[in-house]
């Protein structure tokens, strides 16, 4: 069965300063990775997603993510982060077993401080 | 322009009464989803649809009732049998294909029980 954990439940973050938020996922057989972004009282859109192919996926809003196989991580990074930034960001798995049905992680809250 | 609409934004139900939630998609996929979140739960699924006229439960589908009558339209009914309905639930829809397919979601409707 497929799970996603994400590490951090919120990252508080200074204006400027680079961001890492973790995501670990489990799956016996090839997975779908996906980072969504979700702003206050709203939808979630996509950031990013690896199907397959080059590790290190570049998505909106400057986000890039790196696939990590043996580690079975898909870690979100932003260089430099602005106070737009502050929202929840979920981390999401689908296998090739599962249908198309996805998993969710339960979110890091990203807060950006001026 | 193409999207998923919720309506409405916000409901208030009263304790033992049945309300309905309202999800449309005009991006023409066949798949669509029932999601409840809870602040630190990520997204849960209720229910989701291939096709119309068919359903499948999700992980947490008691309480709760949908229809699938035309490819748009994917309401979701909180039943009197959902003890702690409070929450927030987001409608989502992506083409039918298995693994790597994004969710489009809607703006969500937050339900109260007063």
């Amino acid at each position: 069965a497929q799970s996603v954990t994400q590490l951090d439940s919120q990252v508080p973050v200074f204006e400027e300063a680079p961001v890492e938020l973790r995501c670990n996922y489990s799956s016996s057989v090839s997975v779908y990775l996906f980072w969504y972004v979700q702003y206050p009282n709203q939808g979630l859109q996509l950031l990013l997603k690896y199907l397959s192919g080059s590790t290190l996926v570049k998505g909106i809003n400057g986000f890039e993510a790196e696939f990590n196989k043996s580690q079975t991580s898909f870690h979100l990074r932003k260089p430099s982060v602005h106070i737009s930034d502050t929202a929840e960001y979920f981390c999401a798995v689908s296998d090739s077993t599962g249908g198309f049905k996805t998993i969710f992680g339960a979110g890091t809250r990203l807060f950006v401080k001026a | 322009d193409g999207g998923i609409t919720q309506s409405p934004k916000y409901l208030f139900r009263k304790e033992g009464q049945n309300v309905t939630l309202s999800c449309e998609q005009n991006l023409n996929h066949d798949a669509m989803y029932w999601y409840r979140q809870d602040p630190g739960q990520g997204l849960r699924l209720i229910y989701y649809s291939q096709i119309v006229n068919d359903f499948q439960k999700g992980d947490i589908a008691e309480g709760y009732s949908v229809s699938r009558e035309k490819k748009e339209s994917f309401p979701l009914t909180v039943t009197s049998a959902q003890k702690n309905p409070t929450a927030f639930y987001l409608c989502a829809s992506s083409i039918l294909k298995t693994g790597g397919t994004e969710a489009f979601f809607g703006q969500g409707t937050r339900l109260t029980v007063v």
